[in-house]
């Protein structure tokens, strides 16, 4: 059973960094693609990031590129999202998920709140 | 971006009645490797998004089978056969052909 256990969020100020977690269990972490996708609350969902299960292929939506940078540890089955230069409108519960064309979510989300 | 575009944004539905869901891509999803990676999410009130189906019509493992979907192309459809009251909640559609990956802006399930 897929297990995702998203961290790391909390309160910041615009302009401030912040660095989340996925601790992933129940399938075998390097063979997958892993994607970070964030929803405000109360709206809908966006993707935000992937990365290959080797780390090589990465990829970022227009929204944050420039300012997040996603990364993994395969010998820690977790998943990273470093997020700098954070702005108001990045406030929203980021969740992880297994797979990128067909993802599959299993935490219940982290929440980013980025406020003066 | 694809802009994916569904219908209707509410449903009120009658316990034990089908309910459907359109969605509607602005441009084709089917991959170079020949799949479709449309997708159907579930959030029930205060819970995180659920996969229900991927690549148009497989069924996650869990999901009842009266939640099933279909399309081509650029259209498709989640069917519940017969909804009951666990179904409450907000659904939505997921392209993952065409990075950044898409999302409709959701339907809204209700009993009424």
């Amino acid at each position: 059973q897929v297990q995702l256990v998203e961290s790391g969020g909390g309160l910041v100020k615009p302009g401030g960094s912040l660095r989340l977690s996925c601790e992933a269990s129940g399938f075998s972490f390097s063979d997958y693609y892993m994607i970070w996708f964030r929803q405000v609350p109360g709206k809908g969902l966006e993707s935000i990031s992937y990365i290959s299960g080797s780390g090589s292929d990465t990829n970022y939506a227009d929204s944050v590129k420039g300012r997040f940078t996603i990364s993994r540890d395969n010998t820690r089955n977790s998943l990273y999202l470093q997020m700098s230069s954070l702005k108001v409108e990045d406030t929203a519960v980021y969740y992880c998920a297994r797979s990128a064309r067909v993802p599959k979510l299993g935490g219940q989300g982290t929440l980013v709140t980025v406020s003066s | 971006d694809v802009v994916m575009t569904q219908s209707p944004l509410s449903l009120p539905v009658t316990l034990g009645q089908p309910a459907s869901i359109s969605c509607r891509s602005s441009q084709s999803l089917v991959y170079s490797d020949g799949n479709i990676y449309l997708n159907w999410f579930q959030q029930r009130p205060g819970q995180s998004p659920r996969r229900l189906i991927y690549k148009v019509s497989d069924r996650d493992s869990g999901v009842p089978d009266r939640f099933s979907g279909s399309g081509s192309g650029t259209d498709f459809t989640l069917k519940i056969s017969r909804v009951e009251a666990e179904d409450v909640g907000v659904y939505y559609c997921m392209q993952a052909t065409h990075w950044p990956w898409t999302f409709g802006v959701g339907t809204k399930v209700e009993i009424q």
